[in-house]
């Protein structure tokens, strides 16, 4: 296992568009997360996942994103119907939950998206 | 929520010289402070975590500090390399998702 995976890298769309992003996290993680960043900012929280429930959204998750895991493995995160101002880096991230407490994630290398 | 507010934004530094970055958080329940380095076109890596019960970690030329009385943590970076250049994100949370700091644009001068 080589860490956490995101595709694609990059993704351009036009406005009103659709996308969908994949994260496929390290394989005995069984927590996953999506947060956003933007240029001169740290990551910011959308949702996360125990397994393959999602236990948490953040209120930047707006109607127009959805998120799933459906198996407890890998994630997808859609926009639906694109808007400029979602044009940001879309980060996934990974950890082990013992129960003992948050351990530190693994990010991958993030999804750019640019709405044009 | 948790706020997390991360000085200075930018920090250039001569080669050999230490580097220090500070952050304080809202939440006093909050019990886990991990450090992120960012690479251009990277997702943030991991490269020290402190937890409450523990006043200072070092790690190589690595070391955080936490002060829970004032809520405030610290990375110190000693004797920087060029290699250290990268932005650098502090984050508190307690059992949930972590709150980020806007990040430190760290530039080493060789």
């Amino acid at each position: 296992d080589t860490g956490v995976s995101q595709d694609p890298r990059h993704k351009i769309t036009k406005r009103g568009q659709n996308v969908t992003f994949r994260c496929d996290p390290i394989s005995e993680h069984n927590r996953l997360y999506w947060y956003r960043q933007t240029l001169g900012q740290g990551p910011e929280f959308l949702t996360y996942f125990q397994n393959e429930a999602q236990l948490e959204k953040s209120r930047l998750l707006s109607d127009r994103f959805s998120a799933e895991r459906p198996k407890g493995s890998f994630s997808t995160l859609e926009i639906q119907r694109t808007e400029q101002g979602d044009s940001a880096m879309y980060l996934c991230a990974s950890s082990q939950d013992p129960g003992q407490g948050i351990y530190g994630y693994t990010f991958g290398s993030g999804t750019r998206l640019t709405v044009v | 929520g948790e706020n997390v507010e991360q000085h200075p934004s930018t920090l250039s530094v001569q080669e050999g010289d230490s580097a220090v970055i500070k952050c304080t958080y809202s939440d006093s329940a909050s019990n886990y402070f991990p450090w992120y380095k960012q690479e251009l076109g990277k997702g943030p890596q991991l490269i020290i975590d402190i937890r409450s019960n523990v006043g200072e970690k070092k790690d190589q030329r690595i070391a955080v500090t936490l002060n829970k009385t004032a809520k405030h943590f610290s990375l110190h970076i000693t004797e920087t390399q060029p290699e250290d250049s990268a932005v650098y994100f502090c984050a508190a949370s307690r059992r949930r998702n972590p709150s980020f700091g806007a990040g430190t644009t760290v530039t080493v001068r060789a």
